[in-house]
């Protein structure tokens, strides 16, 4: 099955620095997101992209940004990290016009995370 | 503005037993609902997909319904086994142009 991928997966940073958050996927699928996951707090929308040029905040976007380089590809940008942006970071793919064989449309697919700690 | 309650948030079972966990929402327009999977620390697994003409969806020994009506789908596990333990996340579209909102999952424990 074609992948959804996330790099690094762990992280370490401290307070202050510029950390990037890369997803690539090989579904050839237009849409993708970022998510941050934090215990009681499921997960949250932080950017989310349905084609190149397009770029949409999430709910909790403030602190973020993020770069569609191509269909393929997808980047979260923390500019200037602290140390209540410490989670669990997901990319996600989707695609509204494919249903794969016995699927159907716009289901959406995880990356495998990223755990990011701000010191 | 959407949004998705799954109750109980944490499930204690034996092995063997069938088990139904439910998902609630508020607005009934939805396109369409996703069930998932997620195992402490990793990434969430597509179980099943309901789209909004659908009743149900199944997989192997996963069943999952939805009653647009009355807002709610269930998930039903047919015989359990411990390793079916993970959290159990429902995911709602409202249209097929805005992103899902999901419910913060029930924690399932099948004790063998």
């Amino acid at each position: 099955d074609a992948d959804v991928t996330q790099t690094p997966r762990n992280r370490i940073t401290k307070t202050g620095k510029r950390i990037m958050l890369e997803c690539s996927q090989t579904k050839g699928h237009d849409r993708m997101y970022w998510y941050r996951q934090d215990p009681g707090l499921g997960l949250r929308l932080i950017y989310y992209s349905f084609d190149v040029k397009d770029i949409n905040k999430g709910e909790i976007s403030d602190g973020y940004s993020v770069s569609r380089q191509a269909q393929a590809k997808f980047s979260l940008s923390l500019e200037s990290a602290i140390p209540n942006q410490t989670a669990l970071y997901f990319c996600a793919t989707s695609d509204p016009g494919r249903a794969i064989e016995g699927r159907s449309y716009n289901e959406q697919f995880f990356g495998p995370g990223t755990r990011l700690t701000v010191l | 503005k959407q949004e998705v309650t799954q109750i109980p948030a944490a499930l204690s079972v034996p092995e063997g037993e069938n088990l139904v966990l439910n998902c609630s929402f508020t607005d009934s327009a939805i396109y369409n609902l996703q069930w998932f999977r997620q195992d402490p620390g990793k990434g969430l697994t597509s179980l099943l997909l309901i789209q909004s003409s659908q009743r149900e969806q199944t997989s192997g020994r996963l069943n999952a319904s939805l009653d647009k009506s009355s807002g709610r789908s269930t998930l039903y596990i047919a015989a359990s086994q411990p390793g079916d333990s993970a959290t159990y996340l429902c995911a709602v579209r409202n249209s097929g142009n805005t992103p899902l909102v999901f419910g913060k999952g029930t924690r399932l424990s099948v004790i063998a």
